[in-house]
């Protein structure tokens, strides 16, 4: 069974550029998550998608970020323009959830490593 | 806000136990977990526990809760070199408007392996 798959997995481009990255979730994955992880830290969640709703994006800095998971399936991650602080690792994950029962697995992509210049 | 906090370092020879600890502030944190995350990867769950458990064991892992202290620790037993790993305490809280459980990450401990 394939992983998580994130595009690209390296990108490098000059401030107030615009970029994008893109994930597929696991087959069937109702769940999918962005995570932004700063170098030494661990991952913060910057939106959660049920399906195609986003039920938690408090994170999202919504003034520059921006995402979208048409078709509940694949999700891309926007950026525009990008600044320097934005230079880290944006996770994408994904996991088969339901509401109000135990948590289930989070499968991590390897991530985008983004450089701003 | 919720906080984790681990140790940023720990070294241990190959063979040994490693012993990694997590404290984390959130009373309400109804499942404790540990990922595991190599260079250029993705995070990989290796266990987590239930808040109402005080010890969970899974072949060279060991987890232990002290849910009055909220202090978390995962053991290895005989640690080989393929352990070698950024280590992730988190917690999860359950978020009562949406019935989802809220993940919140550790800053990571860097365990070495020597041979």
């Amino acid at each position: 069974e394939a992983g998580v798959v994130q595009s690209p997995r390296y990108k490098i481009i000059e401030k107030k550029q615009p970029v994008a990255f893109w994930c597929n979730p696991i087959s069937g994955h109702n769940t999918l998550y962005w995570y932004l992880q700063n170098l030494g830290q661990g991952p913060e969640l910057l939106i959660r998608y049920e399906n195609e709703e986003a039920v938690d994006d408090s994170q999202l800095p919504k003034d520059r970020f921006s995402a979208e998971r048409l078709k509940g399936v694949d999700s891309t991650l926007k950026i525009q323009p990008a600044e320097l602080g934005d230079s880290a690792v944006y996770l994408c994950a994904s996991s088969l959830e339901q509401r109000w029962g135990p948590p289930h697995t989070q499968y991590f992509g390897p991530g985008t490593r983004l450089t701003v210049l | 806000g919720e906080d984790v906090e681990q140790s940023l370092f720990l070294s241990v020879r190959e063979g040994d136990s490693s012993v990694i600890n997590c404290t984390y502030t959130d009373s309400s944190s109804t499942y404790l977990y540990w990922y595991k995350q190599e260079p250029g990867a993705g995070l990989q769950l290796l266990t987590y526990i239930f808040s109402n458990m005080d010890m969970k064991q899974d072949q060279r892992l060991t987890v232990l809760l002290n849910k009055k202290d909220k202090h978390l620790s995962l053991r290895i037993a005989d640690t080989q070199t393929g352990d070698s790993a950024i280590y992730f305490c988190a917690e999860s809280r359950l978020m009562n408007s949406g019935g989802y459980q809220k993940v919140t990450f550790g800053t990571g401990t860097k365990l070495q392996v020597i041979p």
